[in-house]
């Protein structure tokens, strides 16, 4: 089963800034298949970033994503309020497929 | 509107059974494969099992595998998930998610439910 570790687990930004999340896994990420979720309490998880670096329909071009084998990264370039949630990787190479613990992104 | 939207949790003795019901509307339900995946308290997401577009194929995390049962009934825009025997352990939000492509599995997802809560408990 491949781990996914996320740091930091939290990430403590103001509105306009740039934040940098980590998502590393325990074994290549076979096709470099990794999802990144934005997730807030009481939602629906919503799909950011597939096949590690392709935005999914509808998301803004303030997040990206980037990487390859172990090391995957989710850049938002300018913080929006409403980017404030938590963040989840997921990597989908693999049987079974795992997802990451999650990074917070919270207001400064 | 396109969405997901899971019902049946609730409280329930170790050992008893619950069945979980995901509606879909806005899609083509039995176009896609879907999936359960649960969140228990503290901790992060856990893929639970998927179950194929026509219903014929389903794949279980070895922590259910025996136990917990996926269906769906595509007449209905509605996947299932019956679990049995039931541990203190399957405490959770479970969530029911889509598949992004029709006819070919590709397992991250582009729609999910809100989630409902499972609580075992005596």
């Amino acid at each position: 089963e491949i781990v996914l570790t996320q740091s930091p687990g939290t990430l403590s930004l103001s509105p306009g800034e740039r934040a940098t999340l980590s998502c590393r896994a325990s074994h290549n990420v076979r096709g470099n298949y990794l999802a990144w979720y934005q997730h807030k309490p009481g939602q629906a998880p919503r799909l950011l970033i597939y096949d590690a670096s392709i935005r999914a329909t509808g998301i803004s071009d303030r997040f990206s994503g980037s990487g390859s084998g172990t090391d995957f990264t989710l850049t938002i370039s300018r913080l929006e309020p409403e980017d404030f949630a938590v963040y989840l990787c997921q990597q989908y190479g693999g049987s079974p497929m795992t997802f990451g613990p999650g990074t917070k992104v919270d207001i400064k | 509107q396109v969405q997901l939207v899971e019902s049946g949790g609730g409280v329930v003795q170790p050992a008893r059974s619950l069945r979980l019901s995901c509606e879909a509307s806005g899609f083509t339900f039995s176009n896609y494969g879907m999936h359960w995946v649960r969140q228990a308290p503290g901790r992060g997401l856990e893929w639970v099992g998927v179950i194929s577009y026509g219903g014929g194929l389903q794949y279980y995390a070895d922590s259910v595998k025996g136990r917990f049962i996926i269906s769906r009934d595509n007449s209905k825009n509605t996947m299932y998930l019956q679990m049995n025997s039931l541990r203190d352990e399957d405490t959770a939000v479970y969530y029911c998610a889509k598949e992004p492509t029709t006819f070919t599995a590709n397992w991250y997802f582009d729609l999910w439910g809100p989630g409902t809560s499972v609580t075992v408990s005596s």
